[in-house]
């Protein structure tokens, strides 16, 4: 089936550094990437979505310009937190999909746990 | 308000023991629906999905999920449930278009 990677799976970081997330499509190429995050104990909430070669598009309440996401290609986007806080650690999970008419299929990565110190 | 509901937060089951995770929707239309589970530390993976037709669907690992429009219900089953199964499962809804909206999750607990 599809493969999605997700690196690195874990970072620790001072606080007010930035931090690179990577999530890549390795069988596939995905047209839509979305990122969420994950609280313990929570669902998923989705961040931003991600088309290939056009800007981002944000959910309501995340900050754009700290959740900073890159989708240059079709088979990898990025997403930095900048000047990281101990309050933007969490799980984040990237998924990918592919045009397929109404359902696009999403794929999951396994996910970065994130530690702002 | 459109929203998923997963009411139960965690189950506990002993292993072989019978399974039934409940999932509802308040759409009104009737969505995409689709079962994930989640190991700790893990991503998502696809347990299963309805679009349209029969509305008892088979999954991987031996679990089931039957859609009742009547009950805006999408309940995930399985007959006998083994000590891997122990995982966070959700229940999502696709809309239009790709955005997911996902339940809070139920967090499976499996008992020798």
């Amino acid at each position: 089936g599809a493969v999605v990677s997700q690196h690195p799976s874990r970072v620790i970081c001072k606080s007010g550094t930035s931090v690179k997330i990577e999530c890549r499509s390795l069988d596939f190429q995905a047209t839509t990437m979305f990122w969420y995050r994950q609280f313990p104990k929570q669902s998923l909430m989705l961040m931003a979505t991600s088309n290939e070669g056009s800007k981002a598009t944000y959910e309501q309440g995340v900050e754009k310009d700290k959740f900073l996401i890159n989708h240059a290609s079709l088979t990898l986007s990025t997403l930095t937190v900048t000047s990281a806080h101990p309050e933007d650690s969490s799980f984040y999970i990237c998924s990918a999909s592919w045009d397929r008419g109404r359902y696009q299929p999403q794929h999951f990565g396994d996910g970065t746990r994130l530690s702002i110190l | 308000a459109q929203s998923v509901t997963q009411p139960d937060i965690h189950i506990t089951v002993s292993e072989g023991a019978s399974l039934e995770l409940r999932c509802n929707y308040s759409y009104g239309a009737t969505p995409y629906l689709f079962w994930y589970v989640q190991s700790p530390g893990q991503g998502l993976q696809l347990l299963l999905k309805y679009f349209s037709g029969d509305t008892l669907v088979q999954g991987i690992k031996g679990f089931e999920a039957e859609f009742k429009r009547s009950q805006s219900s999408f309940n995930l089953r399985k007959p006998s449930v083994h000590w891997s199964d122990a995982a966070e499962y959700f229940c999502a809804v696709v809309l239009h278009g790709n955005q997911f909206y996902f339940g809070t999750g139920t967090s499976l607990t499996v008992i020798p």
